[in-house]
């Protein structure tokens, strides 16, 4: 079971380039997300999905896009790469079953991306 | 807005000691917990939720965590610290209504010989 699978594992950007960080999950998951992890700061939500098609903005969205084509893929963009975004990337899924909302979610191995 | 606050970034225990690491939730329903766990240079995985079905909640590699309302709190324990413990631990709530997980800062678990 692959479960959500993130690349690349490792990047190097320079300021201004542009990027895609892809997931993918195979646990046929309605929800997607994408944090980003910084030391001693948890992690923050960038945006999720709750459905192919549908998107919306978590805390910290600014420098970010997503999309939302299939259940299964939920990349995120990077259009002009910024220092700030140096950082973990984690994507995660979970799964509503009804009336209960007491899912975890699942995660990826992480993206540590860095911006020089 | 739900969230929680993890007491401590970083812990230290001697192997075979108790492990306390503390939860507290902001909550005015009842909340949805969760505890994960993240080894070094990995992803989170659950280490244990709590349902409504019990207080003390048991979860993998001897971790349990006691639900108080009164206190509101949820912390999480083991009674003996071994080093492949040592990773970072973060408490979650889910956001009111939805289903998306809000992390706390993490603590750092120290384990020492």
């Amino acid at each position: 079971n692959a479960g959500v699978t993130q690349t690349p594992k490792f990047r190097i950007l320079k300021i201004g380039q542009s990027m895609t960080l892809q997931c993918t999950q195979d646990m046929n998951h309605n929800y997607m997300y994408w944090y980003r992890q910084d030391p001693g700061m948890g992690l923050k939500l960038i945006y999720y999905s709750v459905g192919a098609g549908i998107t919306d903005k978590g805390e910290v969205p600014n420098g970010y896009n997503v999309s939302r084509s299939t259940t299964e893929d939920f990349p995120l963009r990077l259009e002009l790469a910024a220092p700030s975004q140096t950082s973990v990337y984690f994507c995660a899924s979970s799964n509503r079953q009804g009336l209960n909302r007491n899912t975890e979610a699942f995660f990826g191995q992480g993206t540590r991306l860095t911006v020089v | 807005a739900q969230s929680v606050t993890q007491l401590g970034s970083h812990v230290s225990v001697s192997e075979g000691a108790l492990v306390l690491l503390r939860c507290n939730y902001s909550s005015s329903v009842p909340p949805y917990l969760f505890w994960y766990v993240q080894y070094p240079n990995q992803g989170l995985q659950l280490l244990l939720k709590y349902t409504s079905a019990a207080t003390l909640v048991k979860g993998i590699n001897g971790f349990e965590a006691e639900f108080k309302k009164s206190e509101t709190s949820f912390h999480l324990t083991k009674p003996s610290a071994h080093m492949s413990d040592a990773a970072e631990y973060f408490c979650a709530v889910l956001r009111g209504g939805s289903y998306i997980p809000t992390f706390g800062r993490g603590t750092s678990l120290i384990v020492h010989p």
